[in-house]
């Protein structure tokens, strides 16, 4: 199976700074590689699809990049209502899907 | 407007059973892949199982294989999750994904989760 390593756990960061999460697979997965956000309570809300493309309605200062096992997602300015938890998340093409720990952003 | 209810969630002891269901609406749901997603407190989300669109496949996380069975009812909109066997572990938060049918296969609208408590 792939495993996804996500990092940072945590991080705290000031209202309009440039926040930079990184995930990697445990194998190449080309770009099959996705981000979403979760506020408390809440479902996880998709953000990012195949590694670089923005979903409709997303805002535009969310953005990822990367491909085979090294992937990064950023906050090009970090906003009060983007505290939330992150999560990347892959699918092998062999039926499973797989996220990452998840990355608590909090305001500093 | 795509809309995703969860309902049959509840407290269950250690070895009972429960079952799930996802009402679609908003979308034509026979046409999509489904998933069951799960998330233990303080956790972050697991996949569980994903159906084809007809029913004709299914596949499950092994954690859950051989004690939980995902169908749908293409006529009733309404995916189910059967939960047998039920472990302390498999206490979470339940949600109902669409598959966004697109290759690479993200997750595209979820409903607002059930909560699922094994205890005794």
């Amino acid at each position: 199976d792939i495993q996804m390593t996500q990092s940072p756990s945590s991080l705290s960061a000031s209202v309009g700074d440039r926040v930079t999460i990184t995930c990697q697979a445990s194998q190449d997965i080309t770009n099959y590689l996705n981000w979403y956000q979760q506020k408390p309570g809440k479902a996880p809300k998709l953000l990012i699809y195949d590694a670089s493309n923005l979903e409709t309605g997303v805002p535009s200062r969310f953005s990822g990049s990367g491909s085979g096992t090294d992937f990064t997602f950023t906050i090009s300015s970090l906003q009060p209502e983007d505290i939330a938890t992150y999560y990347c998340q892959q699918y092998d093409n062999l039926f499973t899907w797989t996220f990452g720990q998840g990355t608590k952003v909090e305001i500093k | 407007e795509v809309q995703l209810v969860e309902s049959g969630g509840g407290l269950v002891q250690p070895g009972g059973s429960l079952r799930l269901s996802c009402a679609a609406s908003g979308f034509t749901f026979s046409s999509y892949w489904m998933h069951w997603v799960r998330q233990a407190p303080g956790k972050g989300p697991v996949w569980v199982s994903r159906i084809h669109t007809d029913g004709s496949s299914t596949n499950y996380a092994d954690s859950v294989k051989g004690r939980f069975t995902i169908s749908r009812d293409n006529a009733k909109n309404t995916l189910y999750l059967q939960m047998n066997s039920l472990r302390v572990d498999d206490t979470a938060v339940y949600y109902c994904v669409r598959d966004s049918m697109i290759v690479g296969h993200r997750f595209d609208n979820w409903g607002q989760g059930t909560l699922v408590t094994v205890s005794s």
